[in-house]
């Protein structure tokens, strides 16, 4: 089946604690990207990846790092969490072609940083 | 990428045809315009995109005025399971600077769906 898989799918943890919320897809697709959405917010892109190697910063980069070291995986990091980052994330992937059509989106993880 | 306007919520009642309008009057020519889906805690789900001509698939139909400034997403049989949030979403397949993945989500109309 295709999908995009997160984990966890929950977390709760304090300031300053390093964490990895993990991302994997099984479609072989080129493009990825995080998002995060915040009540009265919307989504928000965090960083997104065009290929293996290849990423770059989104609307809200500050506080996270993202690495894309094998195609079906790309890791959000936050290296010292704090609690405006306390969210809901969701990662998301497609063929490079399919950014003219669809995304596939990961089922969420929420994270509360206290 | 171009503004989106849509209602903020509708309702709808199980088995009846729903139609969800989006206004885009500043759509330019190269703006897909595509509809994704967010169910309650899940993440958002492609539904339906089009350009320029109306298209069905097997969750919806879309149609697209002749002005191109706005389009109406038509779900022809309602069930409990289409309750959600629908995001009218335009793309500009030529914006290749930037993030240009990017999907623009705005509020989006909220369905109900009655039983």
């Amino acid at each position: 089946e295709a999908q995009v898989t997160q984990n966890p799918r929950y977390l709760i943890t304090v300031t300053g604690k390093k964490l990895t919320v993990t991302c994997s897809q099984n479609m072989n697709h080129e493009y990825m990207s995080w998002y995060r959405q915040d009540p009265g917010l919307g989504l928000r892109q965090i960083y997104y990846s065009m290929n293996v190697e290849v990423t770059d910063k989104g609307d809200v980069p500050e506080g996270y790092k993202v690495s894309r070291k094998e195609k079906r995986n790309f890791p959000l990091i936050l290296e010292s969490p704090s609690p405006n980052q306390t969210s809901l994330y969701f990662c998301a992937s497609s063929l490079r072609e399919g950014l003219r059509g669809e995304q596939y989106f990961g089922p969420g993880t929420r994270l509360t940083v206290t | 990428d171009a503004k989106t306007t849509q209602p903020n919520s509708m309702e709808s009642n199980e088995e009846e045809p729903v139609h969800l309008p989006c206004n885009h009057s500043t759509i330019s020519g190269t703006d897909y315009i595509h509809w994704y889906r967010q169910l309650p805690s899940q993440g958002p789900e492609y539904v339906i995109h089009g350009l320029t001509s109306n298209v069905n698939n097997r969750m919806a139909s879309l149609a697209i005025a002749e002005d191109r400034k706005s389009s109406t997403l038509i779900l022809h049989r309602a069930t409990l399971r289409d309750a959600a949030v629908y995001y009218c979403i335009l793309r500009d397949v030529l914006n290749y600077g930037g993030s240009q993945g990017n999907l623009i989500f705005g509020k989006g109309t909220k369905l109900s769906v009655k039983p």
